[in-house]
């Protein structure tokens, strides 16, 4: 079956620091892969997504790179704002099945 | 953003009580989704409808009620609940079968439900 498993959080970094969180799925075929965010109160909105090997999904200066070699869909940004504190959720889909999240990763950025 | 709404954003329930959640969408989307999202948990999808009709149901407790009575508005009848059903109810909604794109789910806010 499909899933998708992430680092375990929180995460706790602080201003201007460099993130890194770490997504790895398990799936047949060529499954789309995203990026969800979901702030305090609130549901969660798409941040990127890729639809095949090699594609780069980019929004709000964050990137994640498909790479099917090593089923993996890791997420990047430069230099995190306290604005960025969140949970983190990677997702795919597998045309004609359900969506499969991650358990999310929350993120504390500090001042 | 307000393309996915839900409404209440809040409620407290008794265990006897009976209320509704609900979900509209304005994106023109064909698909609409529950979710469950507890402290602690990952995401759990508990109902699907494709073009009105539900096609995926998680093994959930039919004290859980859905109704999609046309593409833009889905809901969620509750009755006699416990209270480890107290969680995020959140609505998504997808566009399926457009060829060569993935489905992406817009989510709703959530709907935050207590049960005493």
């Amino acid at each position: 079956g499909n899933s998708v498993t992430q680092m375990e959080g929180p995460v706790t970094l602080s201003e201007e620091a460099f993130l890194t969180i770490n997504c790895t799925y398990t799936a047949t075929g060529y499954p789309s892969l995203f990026w969800y965010v979901q702030y305090p109160g609130e549901g969660l909105q798409l941040l990127l997504k890729a639809t095949k090997a090699d594609d780069k999904g980019s929004n709000k200066g964050f990137e994640a790179t498909y790479r099917k070699e090593t089923t993996s869909f890791h997420l990047e940004k430069g230099s995190v704002q306290v604005s960025d504190s969140a949970v983190y959720f990677c997702a795919l889909d597998n045309y004609g099945q359900n969506f499969v999240f991650g358990p999310g990763t929350r993120l504390s950025v500090l001042p | 953003e307000t393309g996915v709404t839900q409404t209440p954003r809040h409620l407290v329930m008794g265990m006897t009580n009976k209320k509704s959640l609900k979900c509209e969408q304005h994106l023109g989307h064909n698909a609409m989704y529950w979710y469950k999202q507890s402290a602690k948990k990952p995401l759990e999808l508990m109902f699907v409808y494709n073009f009105k009709e539900q096609t995926e149901n998680n093994s959930v407790p039919s004290r859980f009620s859905p109704e999609c009575p046309n593409s833009s508005h889905l809901f969620l009848h509750l009755h006699t609940l416990q209270p480890e059903d107290s969680a995020l109810y959140l609505c998504a909604s997808s566009q399926t079968g457009t060829s060569g794109e993935p489905d992406t789910q817009y989510f709703g806010p959530g709907t935050r439900l207590t049960v005493l």
